[in-house]
């Protein structure tokens, strides 16, 4: 079982849709979540990053971990075409300074 | 800030043929990283430096070596370049080790292509 999985998609939503994203990991030493947006041809860039169970909400983005079933999600509420992109969840245990990737969800939002 | 650079952007190889890539970050961090990307293979650690004067294997690292310059500089080379290690590089910088910031920022990439 790889340690982070993520479904690849794609997905496709007309703009306005509520779009979520998840991950289901398997590490119980993972601590620390994030979510990267990967614009094509570009780098990965930081969307949302939390170290604890619950929801962290930024603007239109809200990232939920619940460690007890080992499941991260970011939901997007109001969707733009400018969300387009590929999602990467990322998960740490903090002790070795790595992260762990998910491979991404490749996400189309259509006007 | 310029955040993390990376220099070239593109670069054709011949097998066989050698080259370094160069990465910078201006935000003062201690740990510094260097990933491949493939299509359906995700993001692959190559090597990473928890601090300056320290490197360390990751997940993928043979046909690399790296040097960890300064805080700000760490390199990958490429020693005799195979057609395998077509891909795109992304080099990445951390706070590791710096209280609870684990989160990494990446440079825009290096496309390699070996023919």
């Amino acid at each position: 079982q790889k340690e982070v999985e993520q479904d690849p998609g794609p997905l496709s939503v007309p703009e306005g849709a509520i779009v979520s994203l998840n991950c289901t990991y398997s590490n119980s030493a993972f601590q620390y979540f994030m979510w990267y947006r990967q614009y094509s041809r570009k780098g990965p860039e930081l969307l949302m990053y939390t170290y604890s169970s619950g929801n962290k909400e930024d603007g239109r983005f809200t990232a939920q971990v619940d460690k007890s079933s080992k499941y991260i999600s970011l939901f997007i509420r109001d969707s733009q075409p400018s969300d387009s992109a590929t999602y990467l969840c990322a998960n740490s245990g903090g002790s070795n300074y790595k992260l762990t990737f998910g491979k991404g969800t490749l996400l189309t939002v259509n006007p | 800030n310029a955040g993390v650079t990376q220099t070239p952007k593109f670069q054709v190889l011949k097998t066989g043929q050698s080259m370094t890539l160069q990465c910078a970050q201006d935000m003062n961090h201690n740990s510094m990283y260097w990933y491949r990307q493939d299509p359906g293979m995700g993001l692959r650690l190559i090597y990473y430096s928890a601090s300056e004067g320290t490197t360390d294997k990751g997940e993928v690292p043979n046909g690399y070596n790296v040097s960890r310059l300064n805080k700000r500089e760490f390199s990958l080379r490429l020693e005799s370049a195979a057609p395998s290690q077509t891909s795109v590089y992304f080099c990445a910088s951390s706070r590791a080790g710096q209280g609870k910031n684990y989160e990494q920022y990446f440079g825009p990439g290096t496309r390699l292509t070996v023919t």
